[in-house]
């Protein structure tokens, strides 16, 4: 059974870079794409963006130029940069799986990031 | 890029009648790769139906989706205590490839 774990400081100060880390464990992250997705309490889901395994990324259009996703297969893990945050980057941070399928059927349980001085 | 539309925003019904949630994509879906995740309070999204129709692992058949084109639904037959929750529906799109989710429908007890 897959399952994905994110970790990473749960308070970040404005303008400054969020990083948090997705561990996947009982499956290769060597296949599939691997996602990040956020939610903002009270708010709908916004993808961020995805990596596979070899490398290539694509990102949300609105937060293309503020992000960054890589991948380390060494330790079946893959993590997502956000710079510059402000508050509105608050949110919940879950990664998730896409087996192939256009659809996420993994997820981690999520991560409360709040960004506050 | 395809902009997706649920209806209604908020559902209230009783345990034992039936739902009918809508999705409306703002272009043609291609290849129906339309999905659709639960997700309730404090807890992860859980993928509910992929594919438009097809259901995934672990819940039951009281559940089902439809649609093509640009209209898709997803049918609670009779719901139970444990089914009120947020659902959202989903596409990847490849012009440019991203995933986009619906605003949300929250089912609740009436």
């Amino acid at each position: 059974q897959v399952q994905l774990q994110e970790s990473g400081p749960g308070l970040v100060k404005p303008s400054e870079t969020l990083s948090l880390t997705c561990t996947v464990s009982g499956g290769s992250i060597s296949r599939y794409y691997w996602n990040w997705i956020r939610q903002p309490p009270g708010k709908g889901l916004e993808w961020i963006g995805y990596i596979f395994y070899s490398g290539t990324t694509h990102y949300n259009p609105s937060l293309k130029s503020r992000v960054t996703i890589s991948v380390d297969t060494s330790k079946n893990q893959f993590s997502l940069k956000l710079n510059s945050v402000t508050a509105a980057d608050t949110a919940v941070y879950y990664c998730a799986r896409d087996g192939y399928g256009d659809n996420l059927d993994y997820w981690g349980q999520g991560t409360l990031v709040t960004v506050s001085s | 890029e395809i902009v997706l539309t649920q209806s209604p925003g908020t559902l209230s019904l009783s345990p034992g009648e039936g739902a009918t949630l809508s999705c409306r994509a703002s272009q043609s879906v291609s290849g129906n790769y339309l999905a659709w995740y639960q997700q309730k309070p404090g807890q992860a999204p859980r993928l509910l139906i992929y594919g438009a129709s097809s259901r995934a692992t672990g819940f039951p058949d009281r559940f089902s989706g439809s649609g093509s084109g640009t209209d898709f639904t997803l049918t609670i037959s009779t719901l139970e205590p444990e089914d009120f929750a947020v659902y959202y529906c989903q596409h990847y799109g490849s012009s440019p490839p991203m995933y986009t989710f619906g605003q949300g429908t929250k089912l609740e007890i009436k």
